[in-house]
C-alpha cells in the first residue's frame, strides 16, 4: 500500500544534484511532494496528475512516468536549506481514495 | 496569516492516562487530518474529518478519537487503549476532502512522550 522511496538517506555537498524516487506497484492517480524539516512541518512541494507529466521550478522539480506507477523528484544544484525529509505521498488510480505517503528519504547538504 | 496551530508542542503523559492534542486552523478549509509520524517513518492516517460533525477512522484508529464540532477545530484524543503513544503528532487541513489532489497544509506538531 505505501510507496517505496529510494534512496532512504543521501549526503550531498552545496552544488550537487539529487534524485529521489518513489515508487509504487499499482498504477496512482496522483504522486504528491512534501519536504520537512527537522522537528517541523512538512511542506507541500508539488502534485503530478498526468502521466508522462513533469513540473516545479528551476531548481526543484518531479517527473511522473507514462505508466504512472513511478515518480522522481530532482534537486538540481543544490543548497543548505535543500536539507530536510522529503516525502512522496500517493493515491490509487483505481481507489483514489487510498492515499498513503512514503517513508521518506533524508537529505543532508553540506558546505 | 492564515495556517493552523497545534498545542501543546511537547506533552508528557503516564500511562493510564488520557490526553488531548488540539488543532485549530483559520484557513476555512472543510477537511482537517491527524497523523501520526513515528522515526524513520512516513506519516499514518490516524482520523479524518470531511465536514463538521462527520469524521472517519483512517489505517491507525484504535486508542484515539476525535471530535469535529466547529469547522475550524479537530481535537485528537489519545485514550489509555493506546498502547504505544509515544510519537509525533501532526494536524493538516485541507480545501477539499479528497486528497488525492488537494494540497494538504501542516500544523508544527505535537511531541507526545509517555513516561
Amino acid at each position: 500500500q505505501q510507496p517505496v522511496q529510494s534512496p532512504q538517506a543521501v549526503i550531498l555537498r552545496e552544488g550537487e544534484d539529487a534524485v529521489i524516487n518513489c515508487s509504487s506497484s499499482k498504477a496512482l492517480y496522483s504522486v504528491h511532494w512534501y519536504r520537512q524539516k527537522h522537528g517541523e512541518a512538512p511542506v507541500f512541494l508539488m502534485i503530478l496528475l498526468k502521466g508522462g507529466e513533469q513540473k516545479g521550478h528551476e531548481k526543484i522539480s518531479a517527473s511522473f512516468n507514462e505508466k504512472k506507477q513511478q515518480s522522481s523528484l530532482y534537486l538540481t544544484a543544490s543548497q543548505l536549506s535543500y536539507s530536510g525529509t522529503y516525502f512522496c505521498g500517493t493515491a490509487w488510480y483505481d481507489n483514489f481514495n487510498k492515499f498513503y505517503f512514503g517513508s521518506g528519504t533524508k537529505l543532508n547538504v553540506k558546505p | 496569516d492564515g495556517g493552523i496551530t497545534q498545542s501543546p508542542k511537547y506533552l508528557f503523559r503516564k500511562e493510564g492516562q488520557n490526553v488531548t492534542l488540539s488543532c485549530e486552523q483559520n484557513l476555512n478549509h472543510d477537511a482537517m487530518y491527524w497523523y501520526r509520524q513515528d522515526p524513520g517513518q512516513g506519516l499514518r492516517l490516524i482520523y479524518y474529518s470531511q465536514i463538521v460533525n462527520d469524521f472517519q477512522k483512517g489505517d491507525i484508529a484504535e486508542g484515539y478519537s476525535v471530535s469535529r464540532e466547529k469547522k475550524e477545530s479537530f481535537p485528537l484524543t489519545v485514550t489509555s487503549a493506546q498502547k504505544n503513544p509515544t510519537a509525533f503528532y501532526l494536524c493538516a487541513s485541507s480545501i477539499g476532502g479528497d486528497r488525492a489532489y488537494n494540497e494538504q497544509f501542516f500544523g508544527p506538531g505535537t511531541r507526545l512522550t509517555v513516561l
